[in-house]
């Protein structure tokens, strides 16, 4: 069974660009959360996508923005790219959502803001 | 004060020895997972625990739950268990950002 994947792997943008990144869950799994990992805040949830709706959101700007297709692949989009959006993003899917259930990272995207 | 702590931030051990790391947390939860982040950034799920005692191979998790407290063993420690360990909660249905919430992180480096 293939794992959750993350593409891009890296990426480099100039500020005030946008970018979409992409994740695609374990086959059959129809929950995908997005996180943000900085040296300084640690890894902070941004949103959970189930069955194509957001389902939580956590304390992040609108910038931050996301999307889940029918084959429960999932798209983040980040407008307007600040210094300080330059993170390590991750996903995880799990098979219904993140109560009592086992979540699965990807590899993530690292992504610089230059 | 963050919602999960984890202790100690850093542990730097001899190959064989057993290791500990704690994890407290102050909110309701429905289950609390113990993580594994090596460099270069992938995240591999240890345990998710919503009471009493995992055990898988080398790795030991317990939680109380009345204490709001976890711990995360390892057995006859190794080299390649050098890495980031992170504590991690489901809060509790109520409210708020219901992803996971995590700690810190515990940098582990196991010495031959």
């Amino acid at each position: 069974k293939a794992g959750v994947t993350q593409t891009p792997r890296y990426l480099i943008k100039t500020r005030g660009q946008q970018v979409t990144l992409s994740c695609s869950p374990i086959s059959g799994h129809r929950s995908v959360s997005w996180y943000q990992q900085t040296p300084g805040q640690g890894l902070q949830f941004l949103f959970e996508y189930f069955s194509e709706t957001q389902r939580n959101k956590g304390n992040f700007p609108g910038r931050f923005s996301g999307r889940q297709f029918s084959n429960s692949r999932s798209e983040m989009n980040v407008s307007t790219l600040e210094l300080g959006d330059s993170a390590l993003y991750l996903c995880a899917s799990s098979f219904i959502g993140q109560y009592n259930t086992e979540a699965f990272f990807g590899q993530g995207t690292r992504l610089t803001v230059v | 004060k963050n919602e999960v702590e984890q202790s100690p931030q850093n542990l730097t051990a001899q190959e064989g020895e057993f290791i500990t790391i704690n994890c407290s947390y102050s909110v309701g939860i429905s289950a609390l997972h113990w993580l594994q982040q090596h460099p270069g950034g992938g995240i591999v799920s240890l345990f998710m625990l919503s009471s009493g005692k995992k055990k898988h191979g080398r790795l030991i998790a317990t939680i109380n739950i009345q204490e709001k407290h976890s711990s995360l063993h390892i057995t006859a420690s190794h080299p390649r268990d050098s890495a980031v360990y992170i504590c991690a909660v489901t809060r509790a249905s109520g409210g708020g950002a219901d992803g996971l919430t995590f700690g810190k992180g515990t940098h582990l480096i196991i010495q031959p």
